[in-house]
């Protein structure tokens, strides 16, 4: 497999812009992440979905992010507008459920920059 | 609720010698314990995990942990640095093992020094 693909590795914008940051988890996982890491704040859970269901989007900071997941292979995070402080790595991971210690698999993340 | 504190932003070692970074951990219940890596441009990789049973956990690359509930600490450790170690480390906690609620540390970048 060829593990959680991100794309894109990298994404420069101006502010007020839409971005939309994709990702494929690994096949067959039914549990899907999208965390954010800063330096100020580390790693932060935006929202999971399960079997392509949101189940909690409490971390997602405002009405300017949104995520969906049209189907069990596909996700997208998109922020309208972007602000500057939204700069950060965006990583998605995906885990398989019905362990009791699931293993997170993560992708290698998108960097943002908002200008 | 649970927390993660990782002492040490920033650890620097000499090749060869003993690797230490440090975990404490708050739970309310019984806690599962992991360790990611997060190599330069990359995502993170599991490590390493304890869940229950022995305290002394050994994952890959050589490193192992060792889960102290009276101390509620998990310490990395690893005898014999090698350059190819250097990355960044997260120690995280879950209180029923569920990926859905990992709380991660704000991390340790480790240098390894020729």
């Amino acid at each position: 497999d060829a593990g959680v693909i991100q794309s894109p590795r990298h994404e420069v914008t101006e502010m007020g812009q839409e971005v939309t940051l994709r990702c494929k988890p690994i096949s067959g996982h039914d549990y899907l992440f999208w965390y954010r890491q800063t330096m100020m704040r580390g790693l932060e859970l935006l929202i999971y979905f399960n079997n392509n269901v949101p189940i909690d989007d409490s971390g997602m900071p405002e009405d300017r992010f949104s995520a969906k997941m049209p189907n069990a292979s596909f996700s997208t995070l998109k922020i309208q507008p972007s602000e500057p402080r939204d700069s950060a790595v965006y990583f998605c991971a995906s885990s398989l459920s019905g362990q009791t210690n699931e293993k997170l698999f993560f992708g290698s993340g998108t960097q943002l920059s908002v200008l | 609720a649970q927390s993660v504190t990782q002492l040490g932003s920033h650890v620097s070692v000499s090749e060869g010698a003993l690797v230490l970074l440090r975990c404490n951990y708050s739970s309310s219940v019984p806690p599962y314990l992991f360790w990611y890596v997060q190599y330069p441009n990359q995502g993170l990789q599991l490590l390493l995990k304890y869940t229950t049973g022995a305290t002394l956990v050994k994952g890959i690359n050589g490193f192992e942990a060792e889960f102290k509930k009276s101390e509620t600490s998990f310490h990395l450790t690893k005898p014999s640095a090698h350059m190819s170690d250097a990355a960044e480390y997260f120690c995280a906690v879950s209180p029923l093992g569920s990926a859905r609620q990992l709380t991660f540390g704000s991390g340790t970048q480790l240098t390894v020094l020729p």
